[in-house]
Order: structure tokens, then sequence, then C-alpha cells
């Protein structure tokens, strides 16, 4: 079982609509969860953090913890075309001694027009 | 502006050749970090760093060596060891919450 799993996608939303964005990890220990945005060929920029159940909400964004679960979502209201990127899901999560951050290999996201 | 800068862009390495990628960041971030992306791939960790003078292996440290000398400077040397190293290079810095900031890669080929 992979640590941090996102389904690759695409998934396809027309503008307008919520976008839902799922990611599961295996590790029961993990603090803190993070979602990423890297559009094509460019680097990763950080979205959306959370560190305790429930919903935390960001303009257009929201994220969405549940740990007795082990999921974390990402909702993007009223999504646009320039939503269009792949969306990395990080969980960090600590061992004796190790430190670990751990990223999903991204759900890509198509916002038509 | 605060913020994490990578040089070169693009680099070229030749059969045989150490190449270093610089990567620098002036927000005062104690921890910084190495990534390798492939091709509609994830990203892997590459080596990490906590502090200044201390650095650990990530999940693909062979055939890389890094150096954490200051605390703004993380560079990565890709030695002649690395069979395989086309792949965008990715730094990162994070803060006291865990939130990394990544610079904007560099991209290496192998001739």
């Amino acid at each position: 079982q992979k640590e941090v799993e996102q389904n690759s996608g695409p998934l396809s939303v027309p503008e307008g609509a919520i976008a839902s964005l799922n990611c599961t990890y295996s590790d029961r220990g993990s603090q803190s969860f993070f979602w990423y945005r890297q559009y094509s060929g460019k680097s990763p920029e950080l979205i959306m953090s959370i560190y305790s159940n429930g919903d935390k909400e960001d303009g257009r964004f929201t994220a969405q913890l549940n740990k007795a679960s082990q999921y974390v979502s990402l909702l993007i209201r009223d999504s646009q075309p320039s939503d269009s990127a792949t969306y990395l899901c990080a969980v960090t999560a600590g061992y004796s001694g190790t430190y670990k951050y751990i990223f999903g290999t991204g759900t890509r996201l198509k916002v038509l027009a | 502006d605060g913020g994490i800068t990578q040089s070169p862009k693009y680099l070229f390495r030749k059969e045989g050749q150490n190449v270093t990628l610089s990567c620098e960041q002036n927000l005062n971030h104690d921890a910084m970090y190495w990534y390798r992306q492939d091709p509609g791939q994830g990203l892997r960790l590459i080596y990490y760093s906590q502090i200044v003078n201390d650095f650990q292996k990530g999940d693909i440290a062979e055939g890389y060596s890094v150096s954490r000398e200051k605390k703004e400077s993380f560079p990565l040397t890709v030695t002649s060891a690395q069979k395989n190293p086309t792949a965008f290079y990715l730094c990162a810095s994070s803060t006291l919450n865990n939130e990394q900031f990544f610079g904007p890669g560099t991209r290496l080929t192998v001739l």
C-alpha cells in the first residue's frame, strides 16, 4: 500500500462547478497535511495546509481532514479554467529519529470552459 | 522579495561529469530539501537538511551529494555515479509548521 494515495485522474469538471480531490494516507501518526498545485512544467505551490480534524476554508478552497478515516480532501468551488493543474497531497509523519514528508503522485484536474 | 532561487534553469551534463545545482533561500527557514521529479511522476526526496552543517539521505540519495555550510544555501551535486540523472530537480525550504515552499526548479539533461 502506498503511503499517500491519490487518483491520478484526469478529473474533468465544467467551469463554475465544484471540484473534489481526495487523498488517503496510511500512517495514523500523521500530523500535518498539505495541498499543492503544480502547473505543467512549473514547481509546486502551497495552496492549503490543515492540521486538525474538520474543514478549513480559504477563498474558493476548502480542505477537509478526517484522521479517523485517514483521508484529506480539497474542494475547489466555482472552478475556473486557470485551476487546471495537478494537485499534490502531502503528509508529514514523525518516526523515532527520522523525519518524513511524503507526497502523493497527484491528481490532474481539467476545468472545461 | 523573499523566496527560493535555483540556478541554472536548464543544465546539460555529459557522461562522466559531475554537476552542481544551486539553491538559495532568503526566507530564514532552517529546513531545506531536494526532490527529483520524473515526467508524469511524483516527487522523490533526495536529501534534506533540518539545520546548518547537518543533512540526511532521502529515498534516492545514491549518486547525489549535498552540503549545508550556510543557512541560506543547499547545493546539490549530481555525480557520475548517478546513472539516470535526466529529471526536473526541485529545491524547497519549510516553515516550522512544515509548509514547504519551492524554487522554480532546474531541468537536467544528460547528453
